[in-house]
């Protein structure tokens, strides 16, 4: 079974901090993706990588960077945190070009 | 229109019944199509992958019209673990990107 890792179930950060949040999957997946699921909006993907050290932006990538040294391991960045970031954060993992993702149990985020 | 549409619902059904769920997409070229199931506060997860020539498991059909641009999801016997939502994905048509509705949640009742 593919396993798609979250470092964070819970998370509660202060306004104006730096934030990492990560993710590891075990799969040898190409793709990697971050979303942010809020209620009535659906996911809305940040960020996603198709390789290692490669990025492309999402639907909504104001406020947030990543980072893929690895593989197995992709990063988000909150660089300042702000409150309008509390959300649920979701990372997922594919294997290439039409196959299904998988997702890590996500991670709430709560910015005071 | 949006690239991934879902009737938000909610469908409240007894157990036992069938229930259907349509998707549409807006995007003529997309080629891969899956549906996935998220309940209260958990991920998403794969439930089943949507063929050209329709596909079944066990309890649950999914169909593909590309005519008409959208996808469907059959559930007969409903149980009430099938309470969740259902969300549907279409890749950007020549892309990897998924592109996710925003689901429809069921509600079975006893």
């Amino acid at each position: 079974d593919v396993k798609v890792t979250q470092s964070s179930r819970y998370l509660v950060k202060r306004t104006g901090e730096k934030v990492f949040l990560e993710c590891v999957q075990d799969m040898d997946h190409e793709n990697m993706f971050w979303y942010r699921q809020d209620p009535g909006l659906g996911l809305r993907l940040i960020y996603f990588s198709y390789d290692v050290k490669m990025k492309e932006k999402g639907d909504i990538p104001e406020g947030y960077s990543v980072s893929r040294e690895k593989k197995e391991r992709f990063s988000l960045i909150l660089e300042s945190a702000s409150t309008n970031q509390t959300s649920m954060y979701l990372c997922a993992s594919s294997f290439g070009g039409n196959q299904p993702q998988h997702f890590g149990d996500g991670t709430r985020l709560s910015i005071l | 229109r949006k690239e991934v549409e879902q009737d938000p619902g909610p469908f409240n059904v007894p157990e036992g019944a069938t229930v259907a769920f349509n998707c549409t997409y807006s995007n003529s070229a997309s080629q891969s199509f899956f549906w996935y199931r998220q309940d209260c506060r958990k991920e998403p997860k794969l439930l089943m992958s949507v063929y050209s020539s329709g596909n079944e498991d066990g309890r649950f059909t999914a169909q593909l019209n590309r005519a008409s641009q959208y996808i469907s999801l059959l559930i007969r016997d409903s149980k009430l673990s099938d309470s969740a939502t259902y969300l549907c994905v279409v890749n950007r048509g020549g892309s990897y990107i998924p592109t996710f509705g925003r689901g429809t949640s069921l509600i079975v009742h006893p």
